[in-house]
């Protein structure tokens, strides 16, 4: 069975420093990865994918996230945060095989302070 | 880009009537549309897979005739929550592709029943 993993259910880091976000999944198929971000009382926004070609993708707002097969990896990492950046982020996996439903990670809750 | 709607944001019922919960995309057409249901501080657990024209697909421990889909349309479906108790209060959060592959969320409905 597939499964996602995120074993970080709160980080709290100051604004501008680096942060990592850490996602594992479980799978004997290929795997499509995403994070979406989820602000107070609001849907999901999709932040970055990775769905083939170079092991890292970027989003619009300094996020990255590196797909790591080798160790079922695809942790979020962004070098200087913002207060804006304050969110519930998760992590997802859809498989190989057609439109597939998405198999979400528990969430952490990125808390960044003045 | 991709609009996904939902209508009420909010609803408050009494225990033991049925609410409807509308989700629309506004700017595609999707034949395929997603229910999630959410708990505080909770990952998103999918509920079903609702498909335009045909019957709903439900997730294993998820009661269909509690909770009807209908996908009417190629950009309109609802989840009525029927005879509805206090447990049942939740967030629900729909969403809705344009591909395989990214899936885009309507901003939830909060279902507080009383």
């Amino acid at each position: 069975a597939q499964s996602v993993t995120q074993l970080d259910s709160q980080v709290p880091v100051f604004e501008e420093a680096p942060v990592e976000l850490r996602c594992n999944y479980s799978s004997s198929v290929s795997v499509y990865l995403f994070w979406y971000v989820q602000y107070p009382n609001q849907g999901l926004q999709l932040l970055l994918k990775y769905l083939s070609g170079s092991t890292l993708v970027e989003s619009i707002n300094g996020f990255e996230a590196e797909f790591n097969k080798s160790q079922t990896s695809f942790h979020l990492r962004k070098p200087s945060v913002h207060i804006s950046d304050t969110a519930e982020y998760f992590c997802a996996v859809s498989f190989s095989g057609g439109y597939n439903k998405l198999i979400f990670g528990a969430g952490t809750r990125l808390a960044v302070h003045p | 880009g991709a609009v996904v709607s939902q209508h009420p944001s909010r609803v408050i019922c009494k225990s033991g009537t049925s609410v409807k919960i509308e989700c629309r995309s506004l700017d595609f057409q999707a034949t395929t549309m997603f229910w999630y249901r959410q708990f505080p501080k909770k990952s998103l657990m999918l509920m079903a897979t609702s498909n335009e024209g045909s019957k709903a697909t439900y997730e294993q421990g998820v009661e269909k005739d509690k909770f009807l889909i209908n996908h009417a349309s190629l950009t309109l479906s609802t989840l009525t929550v029927t005879s509805a108790h206090p447990e049942d209060s939740s967030f629900y959060i729909c969403s809705a592709g344009t591909d395989p592959y990214e899936q885009y969320f309507g901003p939830g409905t909060r279902l507080t029943v009383t």
